[in-house]
């Protein structure tokens, strides 16, 4: 079955700082989503990408798809204190349905100090 | 604010007891997936409906089963709960289209004791 690993698994980084988190694939991804969860709170949407070599910007955070297709990376430019929080990301698994039947990483926990 | 509303907020039950979480998905999407986080599995997929009729199936228990009403809303009904069903439950929503993203609920805290 797919497996989607994130690294890393937290991560601290001083405010104004440029980071990445990575999302690897088992197999190959036919969409995969970005969300960022508060802690105790619902998750929200920031990005989907479909094509490989694929990337999408909103605001300071870049999301690109790999050519192959297995592996996707969150970049957050300029990282503001508001840029806290979990990041995970989601691809459509196996239980078919539709595309919102998502498996999920682990997540990456990101602190952002003042 | 996702427009998707979940309730109770917390939920604190005993072993064996039975609890019912309600859902009500954003206005005009038809389409309602339960997920359940918890700090060992991560977040999985239960269950989804649309539009009243069972679409797909996660790893959902037979314990615990869903259900969607005409007007919508959708309750997941958990039974025979154990320790381990401790655990953050989410609904979420989407409209039509098969690229369309999930907008989750801000999610029931389940703690059984």
């Amino acid at each position: 079955s797919q497996e989607l690993e994130q690294s890393p698994q937290s991560l601290i980084v001083q405010e104004g700082k440029n980071l990445t988190i990575n999302c690897t694939s088992s197999k190959t991804l036919y969409g995969l989503y970005w969300y960022k969860q508060k802690y105790g709170e619902g998750l929200i949407f920031l990005m989907m990408l479909q094509k490989g070599g694929e990337e999408k910007s909103h605001e300071k955070i870049t999301a690109k798809l790999d050519e192959k297709k297995q592996q996707s990376s969150l970049h957050i430019t300029a990282s503001q204190p508001s840029h806290a929080g979990i990041y995970l990301c989601g691809a459509p698994g196996p239980h078919g349905g539709s595309q919102g039947n998502l498996i999920f990483g682990k997540g990456t926990k990101l602190s952002v100090k003042p | 604010d996702s427009g998707v509303t979940q309730t109770p907020k917390h939920l604190i039950t005993a072993t064996g007891q039975r609890v019912t979480l309600r859902c009500s998905p954003r206005s005009g999407d038809l389409s309602v997936y339960w997920y359940q986080q918890s700090l060992d599995q991560g977040l999985q997929f239960l269950i989804q409906y649309y539009n009243g009729e069972e679409r797909a199936k996660g790893n959902i228990l037979e314990r615990f089963s869903a259900q969607q009403f005409p007007d919508l809303h959708s309750e997941l009904n958990l039974s025979s709960l154990e320790l381990g069903d401790s655990a953050l439950y989410f609904c979420a929503s989407s409209a039509p289209g098969i690229n369309s993203p999930l907008h989750f609920g801000n999610g029931t805290r389940l703690t059984v004791t």
